[in-house]
């Protein structure tokens, strides 16, 4: 079955300090994979993508992401925090299964937050 | 990147009445669009997918009679909550991926904060 993994349900950081989202992926053929950012009481904003190309992915805000396909992980990383990071992330892979409805699976969200 | 708006962005109903959620993509078509369920502190649920042009395709578990969904044009979808009771209240967001192959992302609204009392 195809899925998605966030094991973490919360992240603490420093500010200044590197962060580190985690996601697994399971998925039938290749994968195209998701990083979103939630606000509190706002909808998701879209933060970068991997569909090909180079495993390393860089973002909106300074995040990147790593496809690292021997893992079947997607990890999201920033070299340096800010508070303003502090909010929920979701990491979203496409189902291949879906035809061409583009319907994508979730993890269940980690949320981050960052300490000043 | 593409702007997807939601109206209302929040509303307050009686039990029993019918709440509709507009969702609207603004710079650009979207033959799909996705009506998701938040609860708080918790993932999104996709409830299901609508289709211009044709039904809406529900996820288990979800009432098609209860949520209405009507995809009338290339750019708005519409959901309802008919007789709304106060377990419906929720955080109701709406995504679109254009149909466009420039993009495989989604793009999603503000969200709707439904408050059933």
């Amino acid at each position: 079955a195809q899925s998605v993994a966030q094991p973490e349900d919360q992240v603490n950081v420093a500010e200044g300090n590197p962060l580190t989202v985690k996601c697994t992926y399971s998925v039938s053929g290749n994968p195209y994979l998701f990083w979103y950012v939630q606000y509190p009481n706002r909808g998701l904003q879209f933060l970068l993508k991997y569909i090909t190309g180079d495993n390393l992915v860089k973002g909106s805000y300074g995040f990147e992401a790593e496809f690292n396909k021997s893992q079947t992980s997607f990890h999201l990383k920033k070299p340096s925090a800010l508070v303003s990071d502090s909010a929920l992330y979701f990491c979203a892979v496409r189902d291949n299964q879906a035809g061409n409805n583009r319907k994508l699976i979730w993890g269940l969200g980690t949320s981050l937050a960052v300490n000043p | 990147g593409a702007v997807v708006s939601q109206h209302p962005s929040w509303v307050i109903c009686k039990s029993g009445t019918s709440v509709k959620i507009e969702c609207r993509s603004l710079d650009f078509q979207a033959t799909t669009m996705f009506w998701y369920r938040q609860f708080p502190k918790q993932s999104l649920m996709l409830m299901a997918t609508s289709n211009e042009g044709s039904k809406a395709t529900y996820e288990q578990g979800v009432e098609k009679d209860k949520f209405l969904i009507n995809h009338a044009s290339l750019t708005l979808s519409t959901l309802t909550v008919t007789s709304a009771h106060p377990e419906d209240s929720s955080f109701y967001i709406c995504s679109a991926p254009p149909t466009s192959a420039r993009y495989n992302e989604q793009f999603f609204g503000p969200g709707t904060r439904l408050t059933v009392l």
